[in-house]
């Protein structure tokens, strides 16, 4: 079975500074994807980026990029001139592209404190 | 577009009573799964369903049941609650077969057992 593990409950950034999220996996399927998703206060869960286990090329989304190494099975998130905005709950996520599965595995979440 | 809508937003059970925590999509997604959130544990996946008639188990099905009879609703069933069932619940889908697709997830239900 697939398992997700972030090992970092609580991470603290200083406002437009970087912070590197970190995310382990553990899979023995060579097509998948990852994800990294934020939860605000209000539970809502907002998509930040995905990664294609096919690409070797990192993913990026203005601020935010990963660092996908396939073989260490490990999808780190960085975000970069950190805001304010940014303090969430940010889970890390893997999809099974199995057919009769595609179901999602989440990790534990890292709460990230902005500081001003 | 409503999206992944859950209902009820939040309940109060008392131990042993059963209910049901409705969801529904309009995306005509195949893919659709139920969550649940406790502090320190993330999100555990219960129950999911790749179709209409097609459901199986997650990571922690125990003390729940669900159907998929239609594309639109996945219902999550609790037979007999129990305190450990306190917990936040959400219902995401997504399309199955289209590369790359992220996962949509309701506002989430509060469920509190005393």
């Amino acid at each position: 079975a697939q398992t997700v593990t972030q090992s970092q409950p609580e991470m603290s950034v200083q406002e437009a500074e970087t912070v590197t999220l970190s995310c382990t996996y553990d899979t023995s399927e060579s097509d998948y994807y990852l994800f990294w998703y934020k939860q605000p206060p209000s539970r809502q869960m907002i998509l930040v980026i995905r990664q294609e286990a096919y690409k070797q090329q990192n993913a990026t989304e203005n601020r935010f990029s990963v660092n996908f190494q396939k073989a260490a099975k490990s999808f780190s998130l960085k975000i970069s001139d950190s805001q304010l905005g940014d303090a969430a709950m940010y889970f890390c996520a893997y999809r099974s592209l199995w057919v009769g599965t595609y179901k999602y595995i989440f990790g534990t979440g890292t709460r990230l404190k902005v500081l001003a | 577009n409503a999206g992944v809508t859950q209902t009820p937003k939040f309940q109060v059970l008392k131990t042993g009573q059963s209910m049901t925590l409705q969801c529904a999509q309009d995306m005509n997604h195949e893919y659709m799964s139920w969550y649940r959130q406790d502090p320190g544990m993330g999100l555990r996946l219960i129950h999911y369903s790749v179709g209409a008639g097609i459901t199986d188990q997650g990571e922690v099905p125990n003390g729940y049941n669900v159907s998929r009879s239609t594309t639109e609703d996945f219902p999550l069933r609790l037979l007999s609650a129990a305190p450990s069932q306190t917990s936040v619940y959400f219902c995401a889908s997504s399309l199955q077969y289209s590369s790359g697709n992220t996962i949509y997830f309701g506002e989430g239900s509060w469920l509190t057992v005393v």
